[in-house]
């Protein structure tokens, strides 16, 4: 079946540093992808998202690079901050499947100040 | 942007009682709904697809006696946890897919579940 997984499940940076969330992905056939960040108690809260006709796309302090070649996505947060933290998800969506959405496991990311 | 409340937040029962989580879309119109659970540090798990107007679609393993969903509006789906165990106590997360922007699901708070 389809699975979003992750590479690390965790990632610790130096603020003002940037930060790259890897995700790998196994159904060639997703349409579409998101990133979410979820804080603690939370529900997640959508960051950026790609279509599949996409390879890159840049949002206010977030990039989401897409390679469909290895079916790899990523998320590169620049100048991460304290509020950063928080566990990333990256998510596929199969268009023809009632748009449902597949969840990796999770990446959390520290910042150290 | 768009918001979606999700009430309670947090909820404690006895065990045997039922519990209903609302999910409200407040500015847009969902056509579609999705209902998750969440165990700690894990991802989250599609429960349910409930679209309204009609019966939610609930994912292999999930009983539908047992999560009762109902979609009566474009602006309200209710999650029902009937006759609620101690393994029932989990992370319940409502997203709401916009009418015109499909693509984009929007999620509640979520609503921490206790069963004593």
């Amino acid at each position: 079946g389809e699975s979003v997984g992750l590479h690390l499940p965790t990632l610790s940076v130096q603020e003002g540093d940037n930060s790259i969330i890897n995700c790998a992905y196994s159904n060639s056939a997703s349409d579409y992808f998101i990133w979410y960040k979820q804080e603690s108690g939370k529900g997640p809260q959508f960051i950026i998202d790609i279509r599949s006709n996409m390879d890159k796309r840049q949002g206010q302090r977030v990039t989401v690079l897409l390679n469909k070649t290895v079916k790899h996505l990523s998320l590169q947060i620049a100048a991460t901050q304290p509020g950063d933290s928080a566990v990333y998800f990256c998510a596929e969506t199969l268009f023809t499947n009632a748009g449902k959405s597949t969840f990796g496991d999770g990446t959390t990311l520290t910042v150290k100040p | 942007g768009a918001v979606v409340s999700q009430h309670p937040s947090w909820v404690i029962c006895k065990s045997g009682t039922s519990v209903k989580i609302e999910c409200r879309s407040l500015d847009f119109q969902a056509t579609t709904m999705f209902w998750y659970r969440q165990f700690p540090k894990q991802s989250l798990m599609l429960m349910a697809t409930s679209n309204e107007g009609s019966k939610a679609t609930y994912e292999q393993g999930v009983e539908k006696d047992k999560f009762l969903i109902n979609h009566a509006s474009l602006t309200l789906s209710t999650l029902t946890v009937t006759s609620a165990h101690p393994e029932d106590s989990s992370f319940y997360i409502c997203s709401a897919r916009e009418r015109v922007a499909k693509n984009i699901q929007y999620f509640g708070a979520g609503t921490r579940l206790s069963v004593l």
